[in-house]
């Protein structure tokens, strides 16, 4: 069953604590993602990642971290968090076919910094 | 700026009817465009991709139309059910591969009622 898994589904933290978000697949993709989604934009990323160990910045990384140690787990890691990181976070893993690159989404983790 | 822009921003149809989604957009080059689904609270899933410079596809109750000279694509849903409520996002991708980028709409929203 394809699937990308995100812990936590919800997240309350106070301003300036550590968040970690982690995210999993199932399918051996080397490309994963992590996206923020707020009210009236369309997601934007803040990270890829090419495979282990190969990670790049997307258009907003400031504020974030990442890691990739296997191939199947991507983290996200907000160092002192701060309140305009409050924001759903996803994760997406690809594979690129014969079109296109097809994005299969994990569920996002509603973050809320107080 | 926003270079994937949907209209109309939120659409309330009846359940039965038919209703039309539009995304304009002036990424370059654009490589594809694909329509996603979301679900209130869940991930985006993809519904259809297109590649062609004047393109259709058809996938179910859902079909798409792609105009690439004039940087325009619909997303037509006929037989409107009540599980069709959610929102629909419009992604252009400026290659083929994990290479490129995305660039996503901020979506319409869709309500469908008894």
């Amino acid at each position: 069953d394809m699937k990308v898994t995100q812990m936590p589904r919800y997240l309350i933290k106070r301003m300036g604590e550590n968040v970690l978000l982690e995210c999993g697949q199932d399918m051996s993709h080397e490309t994963m993602y992590w996206y923020r989604q707020d009210p009236g934009l369309g997601l934007q990323l803040i990270y890829i990642s090419y495979d282990v160990d190969s990670n790049s910045e997307g258009d907003i990384p400031k504020g974030y971290r990442v890691s990739r140690k296997k191939r199947e787990h991507f983290s996200l890691i907000l160092d002192s968090a701060k309140t305009n990181q409050t924001s759903v976070y996803f994760c997406a893993s690809s594979f690129v076919g014969a079109s296109a690159e097809t994005l299969y989404f994990g569920s996002g983790t509603r973050l809320t910094v107080l | 700026k926003t270079q994937v822009e949907q209209s109309p921003q939120s659409l309330v149809v009846r359940q039965g009817e038919n209703c039309v989604l539009q995304c304009n957009y002036s990424v370059t080059p654009d490589n594809h465009l694909r329509w996603f689904k979301q679900d209130t609270g869940k991930g985006l899933v993809s519904l259809t991709v297109l590649v062609d410079q004047k393109d259709k596809t058809s996938n179910g109750r859902y079909s798409a139309t792609l105009d690439k000279d004039a940087k325009h694509s619909t997303l037509h849903i006929t037989a409107t059910l009540l599980d069709d409520t959610a929102t629909y996002i419009c992604v252009v991708g400026d290659r083929g591969s994990a290479l490129g980028r995305l660039h996503f709409g901020a979506g319409t929203q869709l309500i469908v009622i008894p």
